[in-house]
């Protein structure tokens, strides 16, 4: 079956401007969750998605946005980008959450 | 402190050997433990999962869980080339309705020589 998938794979965008990423879950999984990986602080938890519910969201401000459709179809917000926020933003997917995440390849975003 | 600590490497080991991972924590609410494996260029691959304290075996992987130590191991038998990678221990605290996310090591990284 598909797996997890994350588009686009990879973005340039320049300090100030904004950009959605997606993620498409694997069929029947009803949880999403976001990550950021980056070499100094690793995997962080943005936040969750179940049933287009916001559940829980980690430490990170409020430029950092998401929404989950009825098709469990996720997708991100980063708005008044910076430089700091150059990562790899990882979702991951899973029938409700708690453990047995499945993760997607990841956007690599790159903020100049 | 960081909640989870692992050793970032590079662990250099030759082919054939028992490779040893671990991972220490500070929040006694966990309750599920977790190791992924990460390719580079690649999201993580989730390789194991354990609940609560106890040994769990699948093929060439075992994962031990110390919840008294606050302590989680996995070792690798008859490592392989194939095996190198970024091995990522992960745990939550599931509560029931919900989830806090995952907090995850920085990883540990993997060589397997040859």
């Amino acid at each position: 079956k598909a797996g997890v998938t994350q588009t686009p794979r990879y973005l340039i965008k320049t300090r100030g401007q904004q950009v959605t990423l997606s993620c498409s879950p694997i069929s029947g999984h009803r949880s999403v969750s976001w990550y950021q990986q980056t070499p100094g602080q690793g995997l962080q938890f943005l936040f969750e998605y179940f049933s287009e519910t916001q559940r829980n969201k980690g430490n990170f401000p409020g430029r950092f946005s998401g929404r989950q459709f009825s098709n469990s179809r996720s997708e991100m917000n980063v708005s008044t980008l910076e430089l700091g926020d150059s990562a790899l933003y990882l979702c991951a997917s899973s029938l409700s959450g708690g453990y047995g995440y499945t993760f997607g390849s990841g956007t690599r975003l790159t903020v100049v | 402190q960081k909640e989870v600590e692992q050793d970032p490497g590079p662990l250099s080991v030759p082919e054939g050997a028992i490779v040893s991972l671990n991972c220490t924590y500070s929040n006694s609410a966990f309750q599920y433990f977790m190791w992924y494996r990460q390719y580079s260029r690649k999201g993580p691959e989730l390789l194991m999962y354990t609940y609560s304290s106890g040994n769990k075996e699948d093929g060439r992987f075992t994962a031990q869980v110390d919840k008294s130590s606050k302590y989680i191991s996995l070792f690798i038998r008859d490592s392989q080339p194939s095996d190198s990678a970024t091995y990522l221990c992960a745990m939550s605290v599931q509560q029931r309705g919900g989830a806090d996310g995952l907090t995850f090591g920085k990883g540990t990284h993997l060589i397997i020589q040859p």
